[in-house]
């Protein structure tokens, strides 16, 4: 069975600082990969997935995020953050051609101090 | 155009009671999760129905259990209500194995 790792649970930063948030996932075959934002009295909703293709993934709100194969990794980066980005992150896998079981991740807690 | 929807948005109730947790799919959608969000944990897969079937389950026992209806809208049932049943009930929806949206939840508690 899938597992994802996500590295920080809490992570603060002052605005314009650059972020980056790390996921793991175990698994042997072929992946998909998500991370999903949830805004304070919101719902889950998808930053950005990555299927096949281009390793490097661009999200909404100038998120990215890489998929490094060799390294099981799938992080999240910003390169200047904004207070609205307060949320909690999640991130997710699911098993490639499968029936959509998504495996999800502890969630990070990211907090941004104007 | 309507995102997944879900009902009730509260609900409380006692130890041993049953629960029924209501989820409409986005339009155009025909395959709805279930998942349980502890509070400080990521959401944790309870099944998935397609078709009317459920297609795959989590770790979860059979008090859990559900249904699809032909208009692709499901229920998800919780029989002999356990206080580590506290939690919000997340519904996603998809196309198939498309990338799934969710739902804004049901926070149930059980006292």
């Amino acid at each position: 069975a899938q597992s994802v790792s996500q590295h920080n649970h809490h992570v603060i930063l002052s605005e314009a600082a650059s972020l980056e948030l790390g996921c793991n996932y175990s698994y042997g075959g072929t992946v998909n990969l998500f991370w999903y934002v949830q805004y304070p009295g919101q719902h889950l909703q998808l930053l950005l997935k990555y299927f096949s293709g281009d390793p490097l993934v661009k999200g909404i709100k100038g998120f990215e995020a890489e998929f490094i194969k060799s390294k099981f990794s799938f992080n999240l980066r910003k390169p200047s953050v904004q207070w609205s980005d307060t949320a909690e992150y999640f991130c997710a896998v699911s098993i490639s051609g499968g029936y959509q079981k998504v495996t999800f991740g502890i969630g990070t807690k990211l907090q941004v101090i104007p | 155009d309507a995102g997944v929807t879900q009902s009730p948005t509260h609900l409380i109730k006692t130890r041993g009671q049953q629960v029924t947790l209501r989820c409409s799919p986005k339009s155009g959608h025909d395959t709805v999760s279930w998942y349980q969000q502890a509070l400080g944990q990521g959401p944790q897969f309870i099944f998935q129905y397609y078709e009317e079937e459920e297609r795959q389950r989590g770790n979860f026992p059979d008090r859990f259990s559900g249904h699809q209806f032909p208009n692709y809208s499901s229920e998800l049932n919780v029989n002999a209500l356990l206080l580590g049943d506290s939690a919000l009930y997340l519904c996603a929806s998809s196309l198939f194995t498309d990338t799934q949206y969710f739902g804004p939840g049901t926070r149930l508690t059980v006292l």
